[in-house]
């Protein structure tokens, strides 16, 4: 079965700064996508950045990017000049299925607190 | 605006009752989806439809159950069987082709 690891709970940055969350992943497909969610504390996931298992480059979505390290089986997101709306829960994720019915496997997730 | 709505966003019933959880969505989207997520945990989930009239146990289906009789529209219904119902609530679409699910704004549910 797919798994996804993330081992930070909590992470702070400081306001203007760069911060990488980390995620791992556990899979036996060849085809995955990996995804990125911010949850800020009312409560919605909102998506970030998708990276396919087959895309040779790493994903990056203005402030976001995402490190793929594939034989790492890593995924993890970074972002850029950090504001003070960042702050939330951040929920690495991996998709089951290739078409179809693909269903999402979600990490525990990691509080993002951005400081002035 | 094109989206998802849930409502409530907070819902509080007493314990033997079912209760019904509305999502709809007007994004044109095929696939739908209902997961649940307790405090510290990532989602897990419920169930999941492709198409209309048709829908598929998640991984925690146990208590729970679901109709696709529109493609906007996904209702969840909680019932007094589920042993520990009291969540967060999130539903979920997908456009066919694409891979992002896009999620609403969740509904809280408390059952005493």
């Amino acid at each position: 079965a797919q798994k996804i690891t993330q081992t930070q709970p909590g992470m702070f940055v400081q306001e203007k700064e760069a911060v990488t969350l980390d995620c791992t992943y556990d899979t036996s497909d060849q085809s995955y996508g990996l995804f990125w969610y911010k949850q800020p504390s009312s409560g919605e996931m909102i998506f970030l950045i998708y990276q396919g298992s087959y895309d040779e480059q790493n994903a990056t979505e203005g402030r976001y990017s995402l490190n793929f390290q594939k034989a790492r089986k890593s995924a993890n997101l970074v972002i850029s000049a950090s504001q003070l709306g960042d702050s939330a829960m951040y929920f690495c994720a991996m998709r089951e299925g290739d078409t179809g019915f693909q269903k999402l496997v979600f990490g525990t997730g990691t509080r993002l607190l951005v400081s002035p | 605006d094109g989206g998802i709505t849930q409502s409530p966003k907070y819902l509080f019933r007493k314990e033997g009752q079912n209760v019904t959880l509305s999502c709809e969505q007007n994004l044109n989207h095929d696939a739908m989806y209902w997961y649940r997520q307790d405090p510290g945990q990532g989602l897990r989930l419920i169930y999941y439809s492709q198409i209309v009239n048709d829908f598929q146990k998640g991984d925690i289906a146990e208590g729970y159950s679901v109709s696709r009789e529109k493609k906007e529209s996904f209702p969840l219904t909680v019932t007094s069987a589920q042993k520990n119902p009291t969540a967060f609530y999130l539903c979920a679409s997908r456009e066919g082709g694409r891979s992002e699910q896009y999620f609403g704004p969740g509904t809280r549910l408390t059952v005493t």
